[in-house]
């Protein structure tokens, strides 16, 4: 299996703290992306960073990428009690006619008002 | 509305009754996917279709089959399901390289 890890698997953080997550991967990417799960439910897209992309915003998100160490991060600031669910990178393993997307195995994170 | 219809979202069946989860997409979108998430897991892809007609396995295709003869619809077939088979299926579809569309998700239970 190709599976990408993340970590921590779980976080418990109050809320107006940050939350970092990390990402990490085995294959050669296109891009990398971060989406978000809220109890079983679809997966909902957060943010796209292409691999000559080294950091990118969107609003409270952070995301950055070292594709010489295969791993990313993602930085939630000023959390909220909202934004407890679970988060997940996926990247796109593209070569040899192939297009398959790979999934970490998730960050559970608990915002505690 | 722009979305990943999936039906049914539940369904509980017994090991050897063929099965099909539908799925369609309204955005014209080329990419279409299959995923099922366990506990621990993650999502792990199934199959994978890059346009009509076009398939290809994801990382655990085996006792699964899909087909796309048209663009807006993605089927999912269990021919003969099994006890591990169960899980949470999810489609999405998506422009290629762009983000995923998901659907809301089939809890599946096979007895």
């Amino acid at each position: 299996s190709q599976q990408g890890e993340e970590d921590p698997q779980a976080l418990s953080i109050q809320e107006g703290e940050n939350a970092t997550m990390n990402c990490s991967y085995k294959t050669s990417i296109n891009n990398l992306q971060w989406y978000r799960q809220n109890s079983g439910r679809g997966l909902v897209h957060l943010i796209l960073i292409r691999s000559n992309e080294r950091e990118k915003h969107s609003g409270r998100l952070r995301v950055t990428l070292d594709t010489s160490k295969k791993s990313s991060s993602l930085l939630i600031t000023a959390s909220r009690a909202a934004d407890t669910a679970s988060y997940f990178c996926a990247t796109d393993a593209v070569g040899g006619g192939t297009y398959k997307y790979i999934f970490g195995t998730g960050t559970r994170l608990k915002v505690l008002a | 509305e722009a979305q990943v219809t999936q039906n049914p979202r539940y369904l509980i069946t017994v090991t050897g009754k063929k099965l099909t989860v539908t799925c369609s997409q309204n955005m014209n979108h080329e990419y279409m996917s299959w995923y099922r998430q366990d506990p621990g897991l993650g999502l792990r892809q199934i199959y994978y279709s890059m346009n009509v007609e076009v398939t290809d396995k994801g990382d655990v295709p085996e006792g699964y089959k899909v087909s796309r003869k048209e663009k807006r619809n993605f089927p999912l077939i269990l021919e003969s399901p099994s006890p591990n088979q169960t899980s949470l299926y999810f489609c999405a579809s998506s422009y290629r390289g762009q983000p995923q569309h998901f659907g809301d998700g089939t809890r599946l239970s096979i007895l």
